[in-house]
């Protein structure tokens, strides 16, 4: 199985900062990632798909980059909207598996 | 609009049985590529299983053997029968649709039904 392995788990920032969430597979996945984001109590919801695209009406302070085995998301203006914990997920064998999650609060 | 609403979910005994069901609206199940993917109490997101447009089924290790994905055209449902149910097995289970060009990219989620496993 495919490892993806997500840092930090944790990560505390203020409105207005640039976060960036690092996702590693433990072997090569081209650009089959996902990234997403849940709040409590909901489903997740996609932000980024194949590594880089965005998600149709997903903020556009949302952005993915990386291939093979290393993979980010930077959110380049952080809202009050945006503390949630976010996944990736690789999707490039059986089975689909996903990060332990990153949280992102308010510091 | 695509929607998804799932059902089913309760608490029941080890060893038991339980069908869930995600009733979509918006589009038609059976030329769609549709997965579960559950969530643990306080825990992260893993994929159970997914139905291909084909009838081609795929299933995590955990589940194998276990849990079995089928829909009904009729409906616009999709289910997931699990038995032998285990404590682990307990979770939120969401269904979830893939898109078009990748079964993997889960575009849209229902809100998720709650399976307690319990004595």
């Amino acid at each position: 199985d495919i490892q993806m392995t997500q840092s930090p788990s944790t990560l505390s920032a203020s409105v207005g900062d640039r976060v960036t969430i690092t996702c590693r597979a433990s072997q090569s996945i081209s650009s089959w990632l996902a990234w997403y984001q849940q709040k409590p109590g909901k489903a997740p919801k996609l932000l980024i798909y194949k590594a880089s695209s965005l998600e149709d009406g997903v903020p556009s302070r949302f952005s993915g980059s990386g291939s093979g085995t290393e993979f980010t998301l930077t959110i380049s203006s952080l809202q009050p909207d945006d503390f949630a914990t976010y996944y990736c997920q690789q999707y490039n064998s059986y089975p689909w598996t996903f990060g332990q999650g990153t949280k992102v609060e308010i510091k | 609009e695509a929607q998804l609403v799932e059902t089913g979910g309760g608490l029941i005994q080890p060893g038991g049985s339980l069908r869930l069901s995600c009733a979509a609206s918006g589009f038609t199940v059976s030329i769609n590529y549709m997965s579960w993917v559950r969530q643990a109490p306080g825990k992260g997101l893993e994929w159970v299983s997914v139905l291909y447009s084909d009838g081609t089924t795929h299933y995590a290790d955990s589940v194998k053997g276990r849990f079995t994905i089928s829909r009904d055209n009729s409906k616009n449902t999709l289910f997931l029968q699990m038995s032998s149910l285990r404590a682990e097995d307990t979770a939120v289970y969401y269904c979830a649709r893939g898109a078009v060009a990748s079964a993997g990219q889960f575009h849209y989620w229902g809100q998720g039904t709650l399976v307690t496993v319990s004595s």
